[in-house]
């Protein structure tokens, strides 16, 4: 497709379970980012992947979150020992060349986000 | 801390009328800003954006006005529409490497009143 694609769109889990969600950025985009969204909260930075280089790790909030991205293109974030506090919506976002908007401006660090994984913890 | 913040949780508005949503900032670093738009369910949808050595940019209804001795941006819609009753996210970045990472406010619920 041509957005950025993210599987389950929903997740139940029991609390200490492990979850893996993933992530199909858009094709030909290096830049691949993760997010999530708490309850009544803005969107939080937790990873950043650019192209072979090592991820910036410095959202991740604990051990018990890894992700990594295969040959430059799907993500996945994995979640160990999953909490309560785990639970919100999961988004994945890629960005490419800055471009131009259909009006001919310029637009700056356009980041394509997908639909986002709810991730319920029970 | 909050770096970026959105401090009106909500903003109503008649159709035809100009919406104005206001971000203010902390970081002086930041070189792009940003806002995107968010329907319940989906993800947030990019709608403009504006360098630091700007002080405006305009996209159709669409107008984003950059202060930075005051560290604060706001977007302007005219005419406003009830399509485009949604939450409003501000958010900013730096340009490069992982500074490109987005800092986001807590969002503004526009309602748009037919």
């Amino acid at each position: 497709g041509a957005g950025v694609s993210q599987s389950p769109s929903n997740k139940v889990t029991e609390k200490g379970k492990d979850v893996e969600l993933r992530c199909d950025p858009i094709s030909g985009h290096t830049a691949l980012y993760w997010y999530r969204q708490s309850l009544g909260q803005g969107l939080e930075f937790l990873i950043y992947f650019q192209g072979n280089s090592a991820p910036d790790k410095s959202g991740l909030p604990s051990d018990r979150f890894s992700a990594e991205r295969t040959g430059g293109s799907v993500s996945t974030l994995t979640i160990q020992r999953t909490q309560q506090e785990d639970s919100a919506v999961y988004l994945c976002a890629s960005n490419g060349p800055t471009r131009r908007s259909a009006s001919g401006g310029t637009s700056y660090n356009e980041q394509f986000f997908g639909p986002g994984t709810r991730l319920t913890v029970l | 801390d909050q770096q970026v913040k959105q401090n009106s949780p909500s903003l109503s508005v008649q159709e035809g009328r100009i919406s104005i949503l206001n971000c203010d900032y902390t970081n002086s670093m930041f070189d792009y800003f940003l806002w995107y738009k968010k329907y319940p369910a989906e993800g947030p949808t990019f709608l403009i954006s504006i360098s630091s050595i700007k002080d405006k940019n305009e996209d159709g209804r669409f107008t984003v006005f950059l202060n930075k001795s005051a560290k604060h941006l706001s977007l302007h819609i005219v005419p406003s529409q009830p399509g485009d009753s949604a939450v409003y996210f501000c958010a900013a970045s730096g340009s490069t490497g992982a500074n490109s990472k987005l800092t986001f406010g807590k969002g503004i619920t526009l309602s748009v009143r037919p």
